[in-house]
């Protein structure tokens, strides 16, 4: 079964630094997708960034930038130069590739806060 | 464009009472799925609608059941409400179809419930 681990319940960060949030997961499927949305206390989930398990390169989306590491099975983000409004949670999702089907696992979230 | 609007935003049931929640995704979009959050449980799936037809189920009880329009609109139904249906529920559309794994759902605020 697809799994997405996040073991992080909760992160600190200096304004202006750089923090890494992790994630792994497992899955048998050769092709798969991995994604990072931000949740902050409005509740919506707002979309970050996508990884697929053929791309050659990491993906990059602004300040965003996503250490894909296919064999050990990560898929870290990366938020540079944090910002006071980066403070929110933070979720790692898998797509399940089960054919004609399109649903996220989601791991359990890291609460990231940004210091002034 | 208008995102994925989720009514109402907040909602308090007692037990025992049945409620509807209502998505309408984003215009074009025609992929709807629902997600309940809870502290305890995190982010599950429960349904995925396409076109009007039930593509995929979560591992929910017959309580929990859902539908979509031909507009694409979907509303999910909760009958016998319980405590523990307490939960964020979310809402996400996405265009559906053949697309790039990257074109990812975009996600609504979220219908708070609360079960008294």
């Amino acid at each position: 079964a697809q799994k997405i681990t996040q073991t992080q319940p909760g992160m600190f960060v200096q304004e202006k630094e750089a923090v890494t949030l992790d994630c792994t997961y497992d899955t048998s499927d050769p092709s798969y997708g991995l994604f990072w949305y931000k949740q902050p206390s409005s509740g919506e989930m707002i979309f970050l960034i996508y990884q697929g398990s053929y791309d050659q390169q990491n993906a990059t989306e602004g300040r965003y930038s996503l250490n894909f590491q296919k064999a050990r099975k990560s898929a870290n983000l990366v938020i540079s130069a944090s910002q006071l409004g980066d403070s929110a949670m933070y979720f790692c999702a898998m797509r399940d590739g089960a054919s004609g089907t399109y649903k996220y696992i989601f791991g359990t979230g890291t609460r990231l806060k940004v210091l002034a | 464009k208008a995102g994925v609007t989720q009514t109402p935003r907040y909602l308090i049931k007692t037990r025992g009472q049945q409620v509807t929640l209502s998505c309408s995704p984003i215009s074009g979009h025609r992929s709807v799925s629902w997600y309940q959050q809870t502290p305890g449980q995190g982010l599950q799936f429960l349904f995925e609608y396409f076109s009007e037809t039930q593509r995929n189920k979560g591992n929910f009880p017959g309580r929990f059941s859902g539908r979509q329009f031909s507009n694409s609109r979907s509303e999910m139904n909760v009958s016998t409400l319980e405590l523990g249906d307490s939960a964020l529920y979310l809402c996400a559309s996405r265009r559906g179809g053949q697309l790039p794994q990257g074109l990812g759902y975009t996600f609504g605020s979220g219908t708070r419930l609360t079960v008294v």
